[in-house]
């Protein structure tokens, strides 16, 4: 089945740095990849919709300067979450789909801003 | 955009009763609406999913119905067991994720 490989699982890091998280869709090509957000306890929040070789669509209210994505080949997209503070800590994860079966999410990535 | 709501927030069984989860959405496009499970710190896992072009599916105990007219989908587990306890999430949208949004989850607890 389709596999999308996200990392890493679990980040710390300090207050005013920057963090990158990589999804990789193992087993097919993926023109377009999503990046979710999910705080304790809530849904999942669609953050943007990252788009092979062009700019990604931001959900309303996703600040597009803190939250870069850069989906560069057909296998890879990435979210670096620029001069982090203890408000971003939150799961993030992404997901692709492999064509017609819907998608497939990543296994998340866990950020802690210190 | 699609709006979907999800009831009930949690729900509570006894080992062996049934569980429903219920959805509504939106935006009358839709006519792709999966379910998801996700453990604690987990994940998202797809458990069954169903097409505009159908009104019912089924894999052993889980069933999804669909009423588009209503446009609400429901999720039914028969024979519920203690590893059935998690947190479910429907979703609606396009078949390729277009414009998926999701319900706010529905923390299912199976009482041995």
């Amino acid at each position: 089945g389709a596999v999308v490989s996200q990392h890493p699982s679990r980040v710390i890091c300090k207050s005013g740095t920057s963090v990158k998280i990589e999804c990789r869709s193992l087993d097919f090509q993926a023109t377009t990849m999503f990046w979710y957000r999910q705080f304790p306890k809530q849904s999942l929040m669609l953050m943007a919709t990252s788009n092979e070789g062009s700019k990604a669509t931001y959900e309303q209210g996703v600040e597009k300067d803190k939250f870069l994505i850069n989906h560069a080949s057909l296998t890879l997209s990435t979210l670096t979450v620029t001069s982090a503070h203890p408000e971003d800590s939150s799961f993030y994860i992404c997901s692709a789909s492999p064509g017609s079966y819907g998608y497939t999410f990543g296994s998340g990535t866990r950020l802690t801003v210190v | 955009g699609e709006n979907v709501e999800q009831h009930p927030s949690t729900l509570s069984v006894q080992e062996g009763d049934s569980a429903v989860i219920k959805c509504t959405y939106s935006d009358s496009a839709s006519n792709y609406f999966p379910w998801y499970k996700q453990e604690l710190g987990k994940r998202p896992q797809l458990i069954i999913d169903i097409r505009s072009n159908v009104g019912e599916k089924k894999d052993q105990r889980i069933a999804v119905t669909l009423n588009k007219t209503a446009k609400h989908f429901s999720l039914h587990i028969t024979e519920t067991q203690p590893e059935d306890s998690a947190v479910y999430f429907c979703a609606a949208g396009g078949i390729n994720n277009n414009d998926m949004r999701f319900g706010a989850g529905t923390r299912l607890t199976v009482k041995p």
